[in-house]
């Protein structure tokens, strides 16, 4: 079955600007997460989803935000890109507490 | 406060030794703990996934233990491959935790050298 798909792979925005990113997860799975990767602070919760609501959130500001539809399928949206925002933004989804949690490649983002 | 550490120097080790990595935790109290394995520009791929009431795990030539006494999590590696030459990374699910939020480690570069 088709992994978690996540767009765009690569992008480049300026300070300011915003961004959405998009998350496909596997077939049947309802719980959508979202996390940054850098290389000074590793892999950070940012939030989860579960059926449209925001289950769990991490220690970010507010210019973070995401949403999930009816058909799981996840964006996370921030505002007022800063330089400190680049980053590999990776999307995982999974059935449930304690069963495997699938990454998706992930989305490039760098802030210029 | 909570952390999670694991050793940030690079493991090298040759081909077809026993590979081990460390991940320690404190101030957390894990329903279950987690290995992932990540290369360069790709998101994390599970390896295994170990409960709290679990001592050790094994898949092929992986294994974990999990001792929630010492706080502490062996990953190992056995016969090790140049394939294996990689990120590792541990992953906590917290006790009672609502919902999936891993909290992860630094990871440690394994490279396995021919």
């Amino acid at each position: 079955k088709a992994g978690v798909t996540q767009t765009p792979r690569y992008l480049i925005k300026t300070r300011g600007q915003q961004v959405t990113l998009s998350c496909s997860p596997i077939s049947g799975h309802r719980s959508v997460s979202w996390y940054q990767q850098t290389p000074g602070q590793g892999l950070q919760f940012l939030f989860e989803y579960f059926s449209e609501t925001q289950r769990n959130k991490g220690n970010f500001p507010g210019r973070f935000s995401g949403r999930q539809f009816s058909n799981s399928r996840s964006e996370m949206n921030v505002s007022t890109l800063e330089l400190g925002d680049s980053a590999l933004y990776l999307c995982a989804s999974t059935q449930g507490q304690g069963n495997t949690i699938y990454f998706g490649e992930g989305s490039w983002l760098t802030v210029v | 406060s909570q952390k999670i550490e694991q050793n940030s120097e690079a493991l090298n080790i040759q081909e077809g030794k026993t590979a081990t990595l460390t991940c320690n935790y404190t101030n957390y109290s894990p329903a279950y703990l987690q290995w992932y394995r990540q290369d360069p520009g790709r998101g994390p791929v599970f390896l295994l996934l170990i409960r709290e009431n679990e001592k050790e795990k094994r898949k092929e030539r992986l294994k974990v233990t999990f001792d929630t006494t010492l706080k502490q999590s062996l990953f190992h590696i056995t016969a090790s491959q140049p394939a294996d030459s990689a990120t590792y990374l541990c992953a906590l699910e917290a006790i009672k935790a609502a919902g999936n939020k891993l909290t992860f480690g630094g990871g440690t570069r394994v490279l396995v050298k021919p």
